[in-house]
């Protein structure tokens, strides 16, 4: 069983178009995450969402939306792609712990977008 | 400069070595340190972890901290073509808005038989 999955796995689209990435976590983890991982593979955190609150990492364009229709899904919907946004974005999921607040993260494989 | 510093390699060592993966960072403030595996055109998975200061052993992987120098170390032994992957370190501190890590850029290893 996929822990945490994505769909698409490739998202091939046009520079001006709008496109959403779906995550699924089975793992009954409260918290889920977006990241960006760029063509020299630096990994950066979009965004933490849980039931309770959305942190948003400050340099994350406004183009950029999560939505979450349940615990267990957090959906990344992009408007008006740009080429910058060529990218492998990653969901993963975690489970808060108050002490020791280790946050162990489990990734989906990714979904490699690419805007031409 | 980034707040995490990693070295992109790519590091090649021969099977059989004791491999060294290294991070250095600048934020005072980071209390958790992990170690994730990424092979080729997959996600990450958590190698190891760990809390404040001090080393951690797990099989033939050991995970040191040293917070004072602010640089943190995965060790490698018996190295095999299995390990062949990208390796990131990830950080965060103790009240994090929203658990956030804070990765770095990774380190290539290659294996060779």
């Amino acid at each position: 069983d996929t822990a945490v999955s994505q769909t698409p796995k490739y998202l091939v689209t046009q520079m001006g178009n709008d496109k959403s990435i779906k995550c699924e976590q089975n793992l009954g983890h409260d918290t889920m995450y977006w990241y960006k991982q760029d063509s020299k593979k630096f990994l950066k955190i979009m965004f933490s969402y849980n039931n309770k609150e959305l942190i948003i990492n400050e340099t994350v364009p406004n183009r950029f939306s999560p939505k979450s229709p349940d615990k267990a899904h957090l959906n990344l919907h992009i408007n008006s792609l740009e080429l910058g946004d060529s990218a492998v974005y990653f969901c993963a999921s975690s489970q808060f712990r108050r002490y020791p607040r280790l946050n162990t993260q489990y990734f989906g494989p990714g979904t490699r977008l690419t805007v031409l | 400069q980034k707040e995490v510093e990693q070295d992109p390699g790519p590091l090649s060592v021969p099977e059989g070595a004791i491999v060294s993966l290294n991070c250095t960072y600048s934020n005072s403030a980071f209390q958790y340190f992990m170690w994730y595996r990424q092979y080729s055109r997959k996600g990450p998975e958590l190698l190891m972890y760990t809390y404040s200061s001090g080393n951690k052993e797990d099989g033939r992987f050991t995970a040191q901290v040293d917070k004072s120098s602010k640089y943190i170390s995965l060790f490698i032994r018996d190295s095999q073509p299995s390990d062949s992957a990208t390796y990131l370190c990830a950080m965060s501190a103790e009240n994090n808005a929203g658990n956030m890590l804070t990765f770095g850029g990774g380190t290539r290893l290659m294996v060779k038989p």
